[in-house]
Parts: structure tokens; sequence; C-alpha cells
């Protein structure tokens, strides 16, 4: 079964806003990550957080973990045209699961910035 | 080369034909991932190699579909009697120790 799920499935804002997507997972993991695609293209990694972290930052990006709530934001300032695209987390357990990284990734969040 | 190469870009073929899509990973990356990717949903996970080996096979959707890989590098995935439902863009990524995976641009199959 899916680890990740994001919400919103679709997020529609103006440029120069601030969008924020949201994941929940349900098990206990080591790293959770967020991953960008633009249509027809492959996944581009954007930040990585471990179990252990709560916040982290990335230029316009900003991450945050909750484990008690098993949740993750990412929160993308002064949105730009560019930044549309479709935005995944993806859970890693590999610690837990035995020695590799299986991640395991939501079905998205796709953000369209309007000029 | 530089990043993950996959082949063919784009495959249209006809219902029950076997295909094979390929991927050359990142030099050095010892760990290959296959997904899949139906339009507009999620990565649904098919199948891990740690180099030459598959210790994790169960995203398999059913025996029709096998994977190899060769050598601790290039990966072939084969679909054998396709159905339509196997249409679907096919991702593999590589990971060279721990952290972030590195995706190709994927292979879009369509089965008519």
């Amino acid at each position: 079964s899916q680890q990740g799920e994001e919400d919103p499935q679709a997020l529609s804002i103006q440029e120069g806003e601030n969008a924020t997507m949201n994941c929940s997972y349900k098990t206990s993991i080591n790293n959770l990550q967020w991953y960008r695609q633009n249509s027809g293209r492959g996944l581009v990694h954007l930040i990585l957080i471990r179990s252990n972290e709560r916040e982290k930052h990335s230029g316009r990006l900003r991450v945050t973990l909750d484990t008690s709530k098993k949740s993750s934001s990412l929160l993308i300032t002064a949105s730009r045209a560019a930044d549309t695209a479709s935005y995944f987390c993806a859970t890693d357990k590999s610690r837990i699961s035995g020695g590799y990284n299986k991640l395991i990734f939501g079905a998205g969040t796709r953000l369209a910035v309007h000029p | 080369g530089a990043g993950v190469s996959q082949s063919p870009s784009n495959k249209v073929t006809e219902k029950g034909k076997d295909v094979e899509l390929r991927c050359d990973p990142i030099s050095g990356h010892t760990a290959l991932y296959w997904y899949r990717q139906s339009l507009g949903q999620g990565l649904e996970f098919l199948i891990y190699f740690q180099g030459n080996s598959a210790p994790d096979k169960s995203g398999l959707p059913s025996d029709r579909f096998s994977a190899e890989r060769t050598g601790g590098s290039v990966s072939t995935l084969t679909i054998q009697r396709t159905q339509q439902e196997d249409s679907a863009v096919y991702l593999c990524a590589t990971l060279p120790v721990f952290g972030e995976l590195f995706f190709g641009e994927g292979s879009r199959l369509t089965v008519l």
C-alpha cells in the first residue's frame, strides 16, 4: 500500500504567493524526501530530511517533519511560473526494513503557478 | 554518461507483443530501481537491484514482468504478452549508497 499521501491533490496559485503541500505517511521512517516532476519528465530530487530533523531549508524551499504526527510539509516561497510541476514525497524505511533504501512515493500534488 | 539513461523513450506496441525497456545507470551506482507511473498517478515500485541481485521483486504486477541486471550496470525490464493496462511510463532510478534517487526520463509504453 502507498506509504506517503500528499494533499492537496492540486494547487493553483498566483506568482509571488507561497505554496504549501503536505505529506502524511503510515509507518516509521528513516528519512523523507521531496521530488519534483515536470510534465513528461523524470523526477528530480529537491530535499531530504532525516527522521531526527524537524526543519530544513534549501533556497526558496522549506521542509518540516513531524514524526509524532507522521507528516511533512513542503513550502515554496515567492512562487514563480517555473515552479509549475508535480511534487512528490517519498519515505524511506531502510533502517527499519533491513538494509536498503526502498522509497515509497505518494500520488503527488500538481502545482500550477499563474503569471 | 552523466545521468541515468533509458531507452526507448517511447514505445508503441500491439497487445500480446513482448517489450524490453533498458536502463543505463550512473557509473558506480550500485542500487537500481524500476518504478511505474500511470497517467496522472504516483510512482508504483516494481523491483530493486543491489548489484546484479534483486532482493525485492515484490512490486512486479504479474509473472509477465521480469527484470535483470548484468555487470552491476545495465538493467532490462521485460514485459511479455503486453496488455493495455501495462500502458504507463516506466522509470528507472539509481542510488550511490544512501540518500537521493537519480531518475531517468522514463520510457513511455503504449499498448494498443
